[in-house]
């Protein structure tokens, strides 16, 4: 079965801090991963994607397969980040398994 | 150019009504996707139309649902003899080409409650 799951609802941080959204997901081929957000009164909007191997607004995911993860990482976190983050797995079928989402607090 | 819009953006129905929402994708996108959101969670899939092919309607959680695109343009979601679990928030995606890694744009959404 195809699954993401992200365990933490809610992940509040101090500016400047470090942040890692944490993601696994569960599929037996060659999976491709995405992260998506959603800030306040805004439409869910593509972040990044591990195929492409970019780092946007200073955010990078690493598919780490052995683990069975795509945790998304950023060295010095801003107030404009808090949003919330989706973690995104496409198989076979090209539909998307959204995880539940994280909801990234950022405290000035 | 303009994204993806929906309407309409709130829906409030009584149990037991029908309801139809609209998607309009971007301009020559050929895939169309739409999800469902309930509180609290992700986004669950219903249903993705590409180009001529017949639709993945996987996702579809009853018969009282169902979905319509008219060539590559409009899409209609329709719930028949709507349930207090169909309470949600529906959003609509399209991409160019519905293949793997490609992105797709989500609308903005319709909130649907029924009372």
């Amino acid at each position: 079965a195809q699954r993401v799951t992200q365990p933490e609802k809610l992940l509040s941080v101090f500016k400047g801090a470090p942040v890692e959204l944490k993601c696994n997901y569960s599929y037996s081929g060659s999976p491709e991963l995405f992260w998506y957000v959603q800030y306040s009164r805004q439409r869910l909007q593509l972040l990044l994607r591990h195929i492409s191997r970019e780092s946007i607004k200073g955010f990078t995911a690493d598919l780490n397969k052995g683990e069975t993860s795509f945790h998304l990482k950023k060295p010095f976190a801003q107030e404009e980040d808090s949003a919330m983050y989706y973690c995104a797995l496409m198989g076979s079928s090209y539909k998307l398994i959204f995880g539940s989402g994280t909801r990234l607090l950022v405290r000035p | 150019g303009a994204g993806v819009s929906q309407s309409p953006s709130n829906k409030v129905t009584e149990k037991g009504k029908d309801v139809e929402l609209r998607c309009d994708p971007i301009s020559g996108h050929t895939a169309l996707y739409w999800y469902r959101q309930r509180l609290g969670q992700g986004l669950e899939f219903l249903i993705y139309f590409q180009g001529n092919s017949a639709p993945d309607k996987s996702g579809l959680p009853s018969d009282r649902f169902s979905a319509e695109r008219t060539g590559e343009s409009v899409s209609t979601l329709t719930i028949q003899r709507t349930q207090q679990e169909d309470s949600a928030v529906y959003l609509c995606a399209s991409s160019p080409h519905g293949g793997r890694g490609g992105e797709q744009f989500f609308g903005p959404g319709t909130r649907l409650t029924v009372l």
